[in-house]
């Protein structure tokens, strides 16, 4: 099955500074690849996704970037904002409607 | 997006008891997902709630353990039975809509003494 590796596992940026969590994927046959953000007690939220025939797409702050070649694909937060801090999950789903798998996680903290 | 609640929010259990969190959707969707999430790690895929036939469960997760019910497009239940401490987790729902888009339901806490 899909195995989602994501690094780092903790990252502290200072606000206004971009961050950068990576993603790595092992079935080519992914094609759809979300990103979530979870904030303490809450559940996770989709932010942004990317589908296996886009290279990249951005929304505001956030942008997604993919490389079906290498088979990673990473988030990007710019002119990052206190209220960014929070768990961020990638996720890979091999074709519409199916399950997710998911990585394990990067503990993003924005220091003001 | 969709609407989705799950009952009860958090729950107290005592070992050796079950469980049943509901999850209820506004919309009919065709894809539901049960989830696990221990403190400070990721989602663990439970299983896959299929409306009128037997859920699909992972690897690891037996259906004498999490019985599910998905009598209808719209509401599905987890049971946790026999429950032990090592039970204690948050469960979450999940539905699919527009062919990708996966959103979550609040979860449910639950801790077992």
């Amino acid at each position: 099955g899909e195995n989602v590796e994501q690094h780092p596992s903790t990252l502290s940026v200072q606000e206004g500074d971009s961050a950068v969590i990576k993603c790595t994927y092992s079935d080519s046959a992914s094609n759809y690849f979300p990103w979530y953000k979870q904030e303490l007690g809450k559940r996770p939220q989709l932010i942004i996704d990317i589908r296996s025939n886009v290279g990249e797409k951005k929304d505001q702050r956030i942008a997604v970037t993919l490389n079906k070649t290498a088979k990673h694909f990473s988030l990007h937060i710019t002119e990052t904002q206190p209220e960014d801090s929070a768990v961020y999950f990638c996720a890979a789903s091999v074709s519409a409607g199916n399950q997710f798998y998911f990585g394990t996680g990067t503990s993003l903290t924005v220091i003001p | 997006s969709a609407v989705i609640s799950q009952k009860p929010s958090r729950d107290i259990c005592q070992r050796g008891t079950s469980l049943t969190i509901q999850c209820q959707v506004d919309s009919q969707v065709t894809m539901m997902f049960w989830y696990r999430q221990q403190p400070g790690q990721s989602l663990t895929l439970i299983a896959t709630a299929n409306q009128g036939s037997e859920a699909t469960y992972e690897s690891g997760f037996v259906i004498d353990k999490f019985p599910i019910s998905r009598p209808n497009l719209t509401f599905s239940t987890l049971t946790v039975s026999n429950m032990s401490p090592e039970d204690s987790s948050i469960y979450l729902c999940s539905v699919v809509v527009t062919s990708y888009e996966q959103y979550f339901g609040p979860g449910t806490r639950l801790t077992v003494t």
